[in-house]
């Protein structure tokens, strides 16, 4: 299996509470778990990676949960500010190193 | 600054008509790809390539066309064989395939029916 299945497809958070996205996959040869934030009108932008030999990563407010034995992955945003409004994807990586993507998220914080 | 351009930003096509998506960067990244992004969908890889002058068809290549005749460019055409081109179309490049380097995008054209 190819796929990846992203939930939910939209999020609505309250200014300070924490946002979490996840998804999950069924091809355990997937090496590497990115996580892209994506603006309207912009191209996707990295935000946070994980490799499956880790269990969390936390950089700033954005931490990625993994668990591998699941095949599933989160992504927890704490303290989330308007400004994070954005649509976010999964994504993870297969055995010739392209990059399968979830369908996204589109997550709105209300102020 | 350092980036990728896509170009133009929003492109109009006739029926019948071919028409080309330009993607250029100045990151000196050896790969590049295009994908085509519609609503409700993950992004879904048309064509990639590693290196110039050698590109490879990915997941929806029908009714698309490539050439990577410089490192820094790697311009997508869409033809008249693509039925349902309306999409937003991303260009992106990373320092490596074989590595755990970013893809870095474009911010995207897109592209509409006449």
């Amino acid at each position: 299996q190819q796929q990846v299945k992203q939930s939910p497809q939209s999020l609505i958070v309250q200014k300070g509470g924490i946002s979490i996205i996840n998804c999950a996959y069924e091809n355990t040869a997937f090496d590497y778990f990115p996580w892209y934030q994506q603006f309207p009108g912009k191209g996707p932008a990295l935000l946070i990676a994980i490799r499956p030999d880790v269990s969390e990563k936390k950089e700033g407010r954005f931490t990625i949960s993994f668990n591998k034995s699941a095949k599933q992955f989160s992504l927890h945003i704490m303290d989330s500010q308007p400004g994070d409004s954005a649509t976010y994807f999964c994504a993870a990586r297969r055995s010739n190193y392209q990059l399968i993507w979830g369908a996204g998220t589109k997550l709105i914080i209300k102020p | 600054d350092g980036g990728i351009t896509q170009s133009p930003k929003y492109l109009f096509r006739k029926e019948g008509q071919n028409v080309t998506l330009s993607c250029e960067q100045n990151l000196n990244h050896d790969a590049m790809y295009w994908y085509r992004q519609d609503p409700g969908q993950g992004l879904r890889l048309i064509y990639y390539s590693q290196i110039v002058n050698d590109f490879q068809k990915g997941d929806i290549a029908e009714g698309y066309s490539v050439s990577r005749e410089k490192k820094e460019s790697f311009p997508l055409t869409v033809t008249s064989a693509q039925k349902n081109p309306t999409a937003f179309y991303l260009c992106a490049s990373s320092a490596g395939d074989r590595s755990n380097q970013p893809q870095h995008f474009g911010d995207g054209t897109r592209l509409s029916i006449l």
